[in-house]
C-alpha cells in the first residue's frame, strides 16, 4: 500500500529554523499536508501543497516539495518553544482519504 | 463559525461492549471524515460521509460503522470492542464544493477510547 514516513525525533534550538522531512510512494497524490498535534489535541492544519507546486511560503513556514523524489519538507523560521509538538505530513488524492505519516516530535531548546 | 466539536471527550469501555462517538461539523461543512490514532502513530483512515452517505472507506472492519445526519453531523459506532480499538478517535469536516479546488479537512480535539 501506499505509505507516507518521517522521521521520529528532531531537536533545535530555540531562534534557529527546524526542516522536518517526509518521503511517500503514491504517485497520484494531489495534495500534501502538514499538521500540527500538540499534546492531548487535536490536528491543527499547517499548510497544505498541491502536487504541481514546488514551494510555498506562509509567514514563518515554508513547504518545499520534490515530486520527483515525493519528498515533502516543511521549515519553520525561527522556532520557537510554541512550536514544540508533533507535526505530521499527509497526503491525499482528489478526494476522499488522507494518508498520514507517523509524526515527527519537534523539541525546542531555549 | 464554530470549529469541529466531539463528544465525549474521554470514554473507558471493556472488551465486547459496544460505544458510539459522536462528531458535530464545522459551520457550512457537508462532509465528515473519521480517523483512528493508535498510540504514537499517525491518524488511519476510517471512512468519510458525504451528504449522509458512506463516500469511502479504509481498512477497518464492518463493525465499524457510521452515520451523517441531515445537519451534516456524524457518528461513529463501533460493536465488539476489542483491546486494540483504544485510540484517540478523530473527526474532520470539509466542504468540497468544487472537486478541482483544494479540501481542506479540519479537525476536531478527538475522543480518547479507553477499551479494558
Amino acid at each position: 500500500g501506499e505509505d507516507v514516513e518521517q522521521s521520529l525525533f528532531l531537536s533545535v534550538r530555540e531562534g534557529d529554523s527546524s526542516v522536518i522531512n517526509c518521503t511517500y510512494t503514491d504517485s497520484s497524490s494531489t495534495y500534501l499536508y502538514w499538521y500540527k498535534q500538540e499534546p492531548g489535541a487535536g490536528l491543527q492544519l499547517l499548510t497544505y501543497i498541491f502536487s504541481n507546486m514546488d514551494m510555498k511560503q506562509d509567514q514563518r513556514l515554508t513547504v518545499l516539495l520534490n515530486k520527483k523524489d515525493k519528498h515533502l519538507s516543511l521549515r519553520i523560521a525561527d522556532t520557537q518553544t510554541g512550536d514544540s509538538a508533533i507535526y505530521f505530513c499527509a497526503e491525499s488524492r482528489a478526494k476522499d482519504d488522507m494518508r498520514f505519516g507517523a509524526g515527527t516530535r519537534l523539541t525546542v531548546k531555549p | 463559525e464554530t470549529g469541529v466539536t466531539q463528544s465525549p471527550t474521554h470514554l473507558i469501555k471493556t472488551r465486547g461492549q459496544q460505544v458510539t462517538l459522536r462528531c458535530s461539523s464545522q459551520s457550512g461543512h457537508n462532509t465528515v471524515s473519521w480517523y483512528q490514532q493508535a498510540l504514537g502513530q499517525g491518524p488511519q483512515f476510517i471512512f468519510q460521509y458525504y451528504r449522509e452517505e458512506e463516500n469511502g472507506r479504509g481498512n477497518f472492519p464492518p463493525r465499524f460503522s457510521g452515520l451523517q445526519f441531515p445537519n451534516y453531523s456524524s457518528e461513529l459506532n463501533v460493536n465488539a470492542l476489542e483491546l486494540d480499538d483504544s485510540a484517540l478517535y478523530l473527526c474532520a469536516s470539509s466542504s468540497p464544493i468544487d472537486r478541482a479546488v483544494e479540501e481542506t479537512q479540519y479537525f476536531g480535539p478527538g475522543t480518547r477510547l479507553l477499551v479494558l
